[in-house]
């Protein structure tokens, strides 16, 4: 299995452009996960799917963020307009259950820069 | 308002030392997870644990439901073992991280 594929695995922008960041999950996971990493805040979840549906996405900084999952295999994470305060490293997860009991594999990360 | 703490932060040892990392929590929870983060960027899940212990190879966790505290232990430490390590848990479909532990571990 290829594991939990996202791309690119490194984004600098301007600040004002729109940035748009892909993830593959591993066949078979019902559920995806999006996460922001930076070094104030650590690790924080954005929004997560399940069966291609958004169930939670209380933790959505704001409008400019937005996320979908056309399909089974295939979610994106959009910023629009970027800021320089959304520069972080962005994860994508996923498992075959949201329940705590259930491990998350994680994609290798996109690290977003924008000036 | 952290749900969720670790100590310490930074964590430096000698080869070969055993290792404590501490979690503790304030929410109820089905589950606790360790995660490690190597220095490259990349998320490994450890452990998840409810209740009791869990080992594998060198690695163990422990977990006090009651107490609402969690423990990370590193037996034989190596360099190779140099990560940060991140104390992970949900009340239910949310999670909460930890700030995470960076260890150095010197040959």
């Amino acid at each position: 299995d290829a594991g939990v594929i996202q791309s690119p695995r490194h984004e600098v922008t301007e600040m004002g452009q729109e940035v748009t960041l892909r993830c593959k999950p591993i066949s078979g996971h019902d559920y995806l996960f999006w996460y922001r990493q930076t070094m104030m805040r650590g690790l924080e979840l954005l929004i997560y799917f399940n069966n291609n549906v958004p169930i939670d996405d209380s933790g959505m900084p704001e409008d400019r963020f937005s996320a979908k999952m056309p399909n089974a295999s295939f979610s994106t994470l959009k910023i629009q307009p970027s800021e320089p305060r959304d520069s972080a490293v962005y994860f994508c997860a996923s498992s075959r259950r949201a329940s705590s009991y259930n491990e998350q594999f994680f994609g290798p990360g996109t690290r977003l820069t924008v000036l | 308002k952290n749900e969720v703490e670790q100590s310490p932060q930074n964590l430096t040892a000698q080869e070969g030392e055993f290792i404590t990392i501490n979690c503790s929590y304030s929410v109820g929870i089905s589950a606790l997870h360790w995660l490690q983060q190597h220095p490259g960027g990349g998320i490994v899940s450890l452990f998840m644990l409810s209740s009791g212990k869990k080992k594998h190879g060198r690695l163990i966790a422990t977990i006090n439901i009651q107490e609402k505290h969690s423990s990370l232990h590193i037996t034989a430490s190596h360099p190779r073992d140099s990560a940060v390590y991140i104390c992970a848990v949900s009340p239910g479909n949310q999670f909460y991280f930890g700030t995470g532990t960076s260890l150095t571990v010197i040959p």
